[in-house]
């Protein structure tokens, strides 16, 4: 079964640094999702991305946050100077018709910031 | 209000209970509607979508009120394979055709031998 896969799966970073979440999704899906989760929270809207565009993105989604599809298979996330609280697990997804197909998660990358 | 409510739960039930998870949102023009499971520490899967007239899947069964914006799910003959976290999900629609997923805290169940 075709599944979204994510890298790393758990990273540890020094306040302050830059952390790329690294994700492939299922190969004919045309539209990208990040999704995060602090730990005992709920799961929150991050940014969609469609067309090697960002859709639309939550007020979560700020000036440290960036996403990029460099080379058609990857779909990267990048938060430039992560703060302790952007630790949370960070959920890539994707959909091959937008919101009539289903959405597929990946596994989750944790982020831990200290 | 908050977007999605669910039961706080936990619900702990023994094998073969029928337990019934309920969840109101408050955005009226919410189009789609779902109920995920989550283990712990893993992705969210998609369970079942929910639809108006009501939709069943073996022990599953999914109802939806727009009226009163109240999603429900009702597990039959539980398993121990059951217990997880069940996160009531209602879909706002992004900006064209994309989703926009806003999530309930979740329910925890646990469904005792």
């Amino acid at each position: 079964e075709p599944e979204v896969t994510q890298t790393p799966s758990h990273q540890v970073t020094q306040m302050g640094q830059e952390v790329i979440l690294r994700c492939v999704p299922i190969s004919n899906h045309l539209y990208f999702y990040w999704y995060r989760q602090i730990l005992g929270q709920k799961v929150e809207f991050l940014v969609s991305f469609y067309n090697n565009e960002i859709s639309e993105k939550s007020e979560i989604f700020d000036d440290q946050f960036s996403v990029e599809r460099p080379d058609g298979s990857n779909f990267t996330l990048k938060i430039r100077s992560t703060k302790l609280e952007d630790s949370a697990m960070y959920f890539c997804a994707s959909s091959d018709r937008g919101q009539i197909g289903e959405l597929f998660f990946g596994e989750g990358s944790r982020l831990t910031v200290l | 209000r908050k977007e999605v409510e669910q039961d706080p739960g936990p619900f702990n039930v023994p094998e073969g209970a029928t337990v019934a998870f309920n969840c109101t949102y408050s955005n009226s023009a919410s189009q789609s509607f779902f109920w995920y499971r989550q283990d712990c520490r893993k992705e969210p899967k998609l369970l079942m979508s929910v639809y108006s007239s009501g939709n069943e899947d073996g022990r599953f069964t999914a109802q939806l009120n727009r009226a009163s914006q109240y999603i429900s799910l009702l597990i039959r003959d539980s398993k121990l394979s059951d217990s997880a976290t069940y996160l009531c999900v209602v879909n706002r629609g992004g900006g064209g055709s994309n989703y926009k997923l806003t999530f309930g805290k979740g329910t925890l169940l646990t469904v005792n031998p």
